[in-house]
């Protein structure tokens, strides 16, 4: 049972336009969202969050929009750069889980030039 | 700041063989330790919790006799696999928070990759 989905393995944008990474959820008692970023053979990298009190939250080029009555969530990168290639996961946390994180299945971002 | 290491950063070993894998957080107290695997193109999925001081809450499916958990500080958690088979063979993260708030931020180690032959 797959709660958090990311349901483009893949997406290739040109250097300088917005990337836009979905993921989706199932179950209704997460209440915060995650963004993380993987470079191959690393750990997962921290990049922004959102409660789910919110709609939006913004940090530099970084913006994530969460739909709740959608159960979706989306992060814009913009201007994309050659560094933001990477795998993006997205993860979420319910109060019943305490610190639990459900990870959806990655989506790899390749910038190109 | 909030630095994860792990070490090894990988290992080959013999089937029925068991390995022992290290997670410390550099520069902060991780009351709380996770343990993830991640099989090639697929996500992390958490394998246990581990708080210090206690036993380690392992997800459902998860064999705690065969991947045992320690978490003797609060700057070092282990895993060892134990009789390791080629179907062990994974990525295997950990991540550490800094407190027992559910918002605390987990902060990734490199992870360590196993390769059992």
């Amino acid at each position: 049972d797959q709660q958090v989905k990311q349901n483009s393995p893949s997406l290739s944008v040109q250097e300088g336009r917005i990337s836009i990474l979905n993921c989706d959820y199932t179950n209704s008692m997460f209440d915060y969202f995650l963004w993380y970023k993987k470079y191959p053979a690393e750990g997962p990298t921290f990049l922004i969050s959102i409660s789910s009190i919110k709609d939006k939250n913004e940090d530099g080029r970084f913006t994530v929009f969460l739909n709740k009555s959608a159960k979706h969530l989306s992060l814009h990168i913009v201007p994309s750069q050659p560094g933001d290639s990477a795998v993006y996961f997205c993860a979420a946390r319910g109060w019943q889980g305490a610190q639990k994180l459900v990870f959806g299945q990655g989506t790899r971002l390749t910038i190109n030039p | 700041g909030a630095v994860v290491s792990q070490h090894p950063s990988w290992v080959i070993c013999k089937s029925g063989t068991s390995v022992k894998i290290e997670c410390r957080s550099l520069d902060f107290q991780a009351t709380t330790m996770f343990w993830y695997r991640q099989f090639p193109k697929q996500s992390l999925m958490l394998m246990a919790t581990s708080n210090e001081g206690s036993k380690a809450t392992y997800e459902q499916g998860v064999e705690k006799d065969k991947f045992l958990i320690n978490h003797a500080s609060l700057t070092l958690s282990t895993l060892t696999v134990t009789s390791a088979h080629p179907e062990d063979s994974s990525f295997y993260i950990c991540s550490a928070a800094p407190g027992a708030n559910r918002r605390s931020t987990q902060y990734f180690g490199p992870g360590t990759r196993l390769t059992v032959l």
